[in-house]
């Protein structure tokens, strides 16, 4: 059973143009909302995070958008680059549980 | 600082062999965690150690078991290996003392383990 559900499954978006990253929980537990960057060979890393008592967090060109009456979060990355191409992942925690529980993934695609 | 370093980086076993998977964390941190990713079930939790005790563990059958070592290395064991067992390994570590979300995971290449 997915605690976190993500879409869409994948994206094709001009280069400068925007990506949209949905993401829904249903457990009101979780305490902090990070999301991942994974390259083709290699292990994901930490793009951005949230916690669920702030609405948005921007980092450069990368935005989280925090909704949690609605249990809803979405990155948003702007001027979309062909180096943003790779597959990115939500996840959720919460304190005590020592796990990361993660959406199923989007792969991004931006076109030169 | 080095980052999580994972061996083998590939392995191909046949079903019914066992195998055993290395991850070495970043310096000072205490805390590793396992995680399966594959393209059907997605990046799925395993297990998480600090200080040498597990803390966690995901819905995975007995076979899958791991440990940590006093210097904070860590194996996963599968045993009996199936079809369905082939995937990326990855590891991931972090300072972990408090187990307050938001402790940043850092996660290492993976094992890509192939079972024939």
């Amino acid at each position: 059973q997915q605690q976190v559900k993500q879409s869409p499954q994948s994206l094709i978006v001009q280069k400068g143009g925007i990506s949209i990253i949905n993401c829904a929980y249903e457990n009101t537990a979780f305490d902090y909302f990070p999301w991942y960057q994974q390259f083709p060979g290699k292990g994901p890393a930490l793009l951005i995070a949230i916690r669920p008592d702030v609405s948005e967090k921007k980092e450069g060109r990368f935005t989280i958008s925090f909704n949690k009456s609605a249990k809803q979060f979405s990155l948003h990355i702007m001027d979309s680059q062909p180096g943003d191409s790779a597959t990115y992942f939500c996840a959720a925690s919460m304190s005590g549980d020592y796990k990361l529980s993660f959406g199923a993934g989007t792969t991004v695609t931006v076109r030169a | 600082k080095a980052g999580v370093t994972q061996t083998p980086r590939y392995l191909i076993k046949t079903r019914g062999q066992q195998v055993t998977l290395s991850c070495s964390p970043i310096s000072g941190h205490r805390s590793v965690s396992w995680y399966q990713q594959t393209p059907g079930q997605g990046l799925q939790f395993l297990f998480e150690y600090f200080s040498e005790t597990q803390r966690n563990k995901g819905n995975f059958p007995g076979r899958f078991s791991g440990r940590q070592f006093s210097n904070s290395r860590s194996e996963m064991n599968v045993s009996t290996l199936e079809l369905g067992d082939s995937a990326l390994y990855l590891c991931a570590s972090s300072l972990g003392p408090s187990g307050r979300a938001g402790d940043t995971q850092y996660f290492g290449p993976g094992t890509r383990l192939t079972v024939l």
